[in-house]
Formats: C-alpha cells, structure tokens, sequence
C-alpha cells in the first residue's frame, strides 16, 4: 500500500523567513495530494492541495509543488507569521478501493519564533 | 450545519469497557470517513462509508471495532472490551462526490482507556 515519508519532523524559523516542508510518497498511482494544518487540540485543516495533473498551485504565502517522476511534494510558505505555527501534514491518496482515503505523513511541527 | 461534529468530545473509559462514538457530517455529504490519531502521528485510516454502505475498512479495525452509518447520515463507531493501545483522538471527516473536493474533519473525540 501507500507510504507518505514526511521531512523535516521539527522546524524552527524566524519569522519572515520561509519554510519549506517535503513530502515523498510509494504509489505512484496516487493522484491527490493535500497538506493539512493542526493546531494543539484542534482539528486539522486543509490549507492547499494539488492533483496529479498539475506542477505547482498557490495561494497567497502557500504554495505547494509536485514532483511526479520523483514521487515527491512540497509545501511552501513564505512571509511565515508566528499564527503559522502549528504541525503540518501532507497525504497522499491512493486510487485503489475508490475510497479516496488518505495515507498521512507523520508530521512536521513548525514554530515561528517572533 | 456548518462543519462536521463528533461527540463526545472526551471519554475516558476503563479497560474493557465498551465506548461509542457519534459523527454527524457535512449533510450534503454523502462520504464519510473514520480515522485515528495517537500522538505524534498523522492520522491512520480505519474506515469509509458511502451513504450507507461500509466500502472499506482497514486492517487497524480489530474485530472488536464496527462502525455504522443506517441512514446513510451520522455514522457511529464503537469499541468493545476497550483496550489501552485504543487510547488516542478519533477523528470523522467527510466529503461530497464532487472531483477534487477535499475533507472536512471534526473535532474528534479524544478517548483515554485507564
């Protein structure tokens, strides 16, 4: 089945600096790729995501870009404001069973230090 | 009906006891999907429903496990003779039928076997 490794676990920044956080994923089948973001104790919510037809989307100081050939996704974030602190997860969607579930990463918490 | 709601928030059960969970989801959505988080960890997938139908269960669910959606609206999850290693945050999402829509999760509910 699927396997989504997820780089780094922890990343410290400054804030106004950019993060960048990567994700590489087994089945090359796989055809959706979302990042999620979780705050301590809350649910986690889907910031960008990106199908397998196209290279890259963004969306203000979220971009997201992927690698086919590779097998591998990125998220950007540019500006980062310490709000950005939070743990991000990115998934990936295998297309067997036609459930569109989603096989995680493990994580990176992020922390934007002032 | 402005997102996805799981209830109860928190349960803290001791071993062996049996515990169920609700999830009402989005109303126009008509899949729906149970997954797990212990700490530290992306979310795991245990299973999915479209409507009424359970389409697909993970090997993570145990027998003791079985989830139910009747009228192919809220769904319930229920563990039987509750173990410690079943400690960890139940998270529900669910989605439409519309291509590249993407989840929406609840809040989860937290459950603690003593």
């Amino acid at each position: 089945g699927e396997n989504v490794e997820q780089h780094p676990s922890t990343l410290s920044v400054q804030e106004g600096d950019s993060a960048v956080i990567k994700c590489t994923y087994s089945d090359s089948a796989s055809n959706y790729f979302p990042w999620y973001k979780q705050e301590l104790g809350k649910r986690p919510q889907l910031i960008i995501d990106i199908r397998s037809n196209v290279g890259e989307k963004k969306d203000q100081r979220i971009a997201v870009t992927l690698n086919k050939t590779a097998k591998h996704f990125s998220l950007h974030i540019t500006e980062t404001q310490p709000e950005d602190s939070a743990v991000y997860f990115c998934a990936a969607t295998p297309p067997e069973g036609g459930s569109e579930k989603l096989v995680f990463g493990k994580g990176t918490k992020l922390t934007v230090n002032p | 009906d402005t997102g996805v709601s799981q209830d109860p928030r928190h349960k803290i059960t001791k071993r062996g006891q049996n515990v169920t969970f609700r999830c009402d989801p989005i109303s126009e959505h008509n899949r729906l999907y149970w997954y797990r988080q212990t700490l530290g960890q992306g979310p795991e997938f245990l299973t999915y429903f479209q409507n009424e139908a359970q389409l697909e269960k993970s090997r993570l669910l145990s027998d003791r496990f079985s989830a139910e959606r009747p009228k192919g609206s809220f769904s319930t999850l229920e563990i039987q003779r509750t173990e410690q290693g079943d400690s960890a945050m139940y998270l529900c999402a669910s989605r439409s039928n519309v291509p590249a829509s993407g989840y929406t999760f609840g809040s989860g509910t937290r459950l603690t076997v003593v």
